[in-house]
């Protein structure tokens, strides 16, 4: 069964380093989510993407947050420099495309640390 | 924009008994879909179950199905025939033309 594949699964980091995490979504889903779901909280949209363009990012906290999906397949989104606050886990998402009717299946998701 | 209310944080259930997980929804979209996830200690978000605005029957999977009360904005999970392995953290959530967005969740416990 394909599934959405997500590295690393745990990161710990010191606060105002660097940290990237990476996603591939299931073969042929056009569409891709990053979310962050903080501590007793549902997951919340940081960015969407349509193929390799941004369709959403309005969450996104881009003095920090950076995402791209250069080839329309896998995704990375990245922080520099982390903060406290960024600890979470970070879920990616994938979807056939963007219609209200799709199903949006996760990866294991990346749990963060911030020391 | 669309608000998913969960007003259970937690709720426990006797194994082999069914359990309701409530679920209210509000959204201006004239069509959209709601959906039920499962999440383990693990951290996965697991697919289960999806009801169409415009689904005439409630959904069903297995031993969950969806009471989807359209005029009342509800779409709640019910599990029968509760297991052990089904205690978990469980999100509704609503997607509209834009994006999906999930309640806080309800802590399943079921017990032996």
């Amino acid at each position: 069964e394909a599934e959405v594949a997500q590295s690393p699964r745990y990161k710990i980091t010191e606060k105002s380093q660097a940290v990237a995490f990476w996603c591939d979504p299931i073969s042929g889903h056009a569409t891709l989510y990053w979310y962050r779901q903080i501590l007793g909280q549902g997951p919340e949209l940081l960015v969407q993407f349509q193929d390799e363009s941004v369709v959403d990012d309005s969450q996104l906290p881009k003095d920090r947050f950076s995402a791209e999906r250069l080839k329309g397949v896998d995704s990375t989104l990245k922080i520099q420099p982390a903060e406290l606050g960024d600890s979470a886990m970070y879920l990616c998402a994938s979807s056939p495309n963007r219609a209200h009717t799709d199903t949006q299946y996760f990866g294991p998701g990346t749990r963060l640390t911030v020391l | 924009a669309q608000k998913i209310t969960q007003t259970q944080p937690g709720m426990f259930v006797q194994e082999k008994e069914a359990v309701t997980l409530d679920c209210t929804y509000d959204t201006s979209d004239p069509s959209y879909g709601l959906f039920w996830y499962k999440q383990p200690s693990s951290g996965e978000m697991i697919f289960l179950i999806y009801q169409g605005s415009y689904d005439q029957q409630n959904a069903t999977e297995g031993r969950y199905s969806l009471n989807f009360q359209k005029a009342r904005k509800s779409a709640n999970l019910v599990i029968s025939a509760s297991q052990l392995g089904d205690s978990a953290m469980y999100f509704c959530a609503s997607q509209g033309n834009n994006d999906m967005r999930f309640g806080a969740g309800t802590r399943l416990t079921v017990k032996p």
